[in-house]
């Protein structure tokens, strides 16, 4: 257990729903990632917070994603009318206020969509 | 061609065997990552290093600056070590650090 959490572990949703997935990092980390991973593949950025401002989206990251992180404490990613490739698990994993420090992995949320 | 390159995608190996993971990159990086990943997902950070070497218990990581080529060695490989190991480098663009992972390497210790 790194001290990140991530809830749901598990989503199974059909295409067009809405999802929404939570993420709280070790305490006193003033950085929060969000990262994607498909099957056989490392980690895909996807963007990232310094307290409450999020100061980089990933290309990857479409309009029909959202993040936020209203009190610089826990995050949540939205994905709008899902998509079968939006299948997935989403990693949030959390650091220091030095963007060189470890970044601490919560456990995923494996996204599935029917 | 990926900036984060590994080898070999898949290892298996028998119990007490000696494992070596490569990873090549492309780009002047600030640092590299050794992480490893379990089959429920979790991440675990093993090592950060940006120069020379670094041991942890069995763990062993490697890195050579100039020939852009890190290595994480397990000595005495154990079924418990079976994982994901997932390299990561961090670089600078356009004044913006990036943390870019390869597509790791799936290792299975056979006991």
């Amino acid at each position: 257990d790194t001290g990140v959490s991530q809830n749901p572990r598990h989503k199974i949703t059909k295409r067009g729903q809405n999802v929404t997935f939570r993420c709280d990092p070790i305490s006193e980390h003033n950085r929060l990632y969000w990262y994607r991973q498909t099957l056989g593949q490392g980690p895909e950025f996807l963007t990232y917070f310094q307290n409450e401002a999020q100061l980089e989206k990933s290309r990857l990251l479409s309009d029909r994603f959202s993040a936020e992180r209203p009190k610089g404490s826990f995050s949540t990613l939205e994905i709008q009318r899902t998509e079968q490739g939006d299948s997935a698990m989403y990693l949030c994993a959390s650091s220091r206020y030095a963007s060189a420090d470890t970044q601490y992995f919560g456990p995923g949320t494996r996204l599935t969509v029917l | 061609k990926n900036e984060v390159e590994q080898s070999p995608q898949n290892l298996t190996a028998q119990e007490g065997e000696f494992i070596t993971i490569n990873c090549s990159y492309s780009v002047g990086i600030s640092a590299l990552h050794w992480l490893q990943q379990h089959p429920g997902g979790g991440i675990v950070s093993l090592f950060m290093l940006s120069s020379g070497k670094k041991k942890h218990g069995r763990l062993i990581a490697t890195i050579n600056i100039q020939e852009k080529h890190s290595s994480l060695h397990i000595t005495a490989s154990h079924p418990r070590d079976s994982a994901v190991y997932i390299c990561a480098v961090r670089f600078i663009i356009q004044g913006a650090q990036k943390l870019v992972f390869g597509q790791g390497t799936r290792l299975t210790i056979n006991p």
